[in-house]
């Protein structure tokens, strides 16, 4: 079946740290890839997504490629604030899986001024 | 602002009471999503809507019911609650279901729920 599995947190890190959080896929048919953030006592916002082999979603920069050879859609970011403290879930939807998103388990980040 | 409301923000409930869930949407979007968010676990979907008129089972549906009322609103209930269901619900929406995989999902700020 389809499923997301994401590094486990929580990730630690100063400010103007370089940012990974890793995630792989497992999907039959061709399913398109999303990162979600979700901060404190809020629900999930879409931080960005790439729906083919090959490209780059970005956002505030903060940077995810589909690579489809090793099934990873990792997060990347150069330099995190402390506002960029959240938890970060990776997702995926298939045609296979009928169009519903399927969810990685999250990644809890802190950032320390 | 645009986007998904849902209410209450927080309940809590013995063991055997009911209660609904509210959402609705102002994005015109058909399809609609309930999300069960526990520690370690993501998000799991209950139930969705495809399109108004229309409900089906998502992964963990046991326990509950849906309603889609018209285009903008999507109901949860749940008719006698467990301490097994004391979790955050999230409702979402998209534009429609197939359409999710290009544009993603628009999400309501959840209601926590806990159960006595």
């Amino acid at each position: 079946g389809n499923s997301v599995t994401q590094m486990e947190g929580p990730v630690t890190l100063s400010e103007e740290a370089f940012l990974t959080i890793n995630c792989t896929y497992t999907a039959t048919g061709y399913p398109s890839l999303f990162w979600y953030v979700q901060y404190p006592g809020e629900g999930l916002q879409l931080l960005l997504k790439a729906t083919k082999a090959d490209d780059k979603g970005s956002n505030k920069g903060f940077e995810a490629t589909y690579r489809k050879e090793t099934t990873s859609f990792h997060l990347e970011k150069g330099s995190v604030q402390v506002s960029d403290s959240a938890v970060y879930f990776c997702a995926l939807i298939t045609n296979t899986g009928g169009f519903k998103t399927i969810f990685g388990a999250g990644t809890r980040l802190f950032v320390k001024a | 602002n645009a986007g998904v409301t849902q209410t209450p923000k927080f309940q809590v409930l013995k063991t055997g009471q009911s209660m609904t869930l509210q959402c609705a949407q102002d994005m015109n979007h058909n399809s609609m999503y309930w999300y069960r968010q526990d520690p370690g676990m993501g998000l799991r979907l209950i139930y969705y809507s495809a399109s108004e008129g229309t409900t089906d089972k998502g992964e963990v549906p046991n326990g509950y019911n849906v309603s889609r009322l018209n285009k903008r609103e999507f109901s949860l209930r749940l008719e006698s609650a467990a301490p097994s269901q004391t979790s955050v619900y999230f409702c979402a929406s998209s534009e429609v279901l197939y359409r999710g995989a290009n544009y993603g999902y628009t999400f309501g700020s959840g209601t926590r729920l806990t159960v006595v």
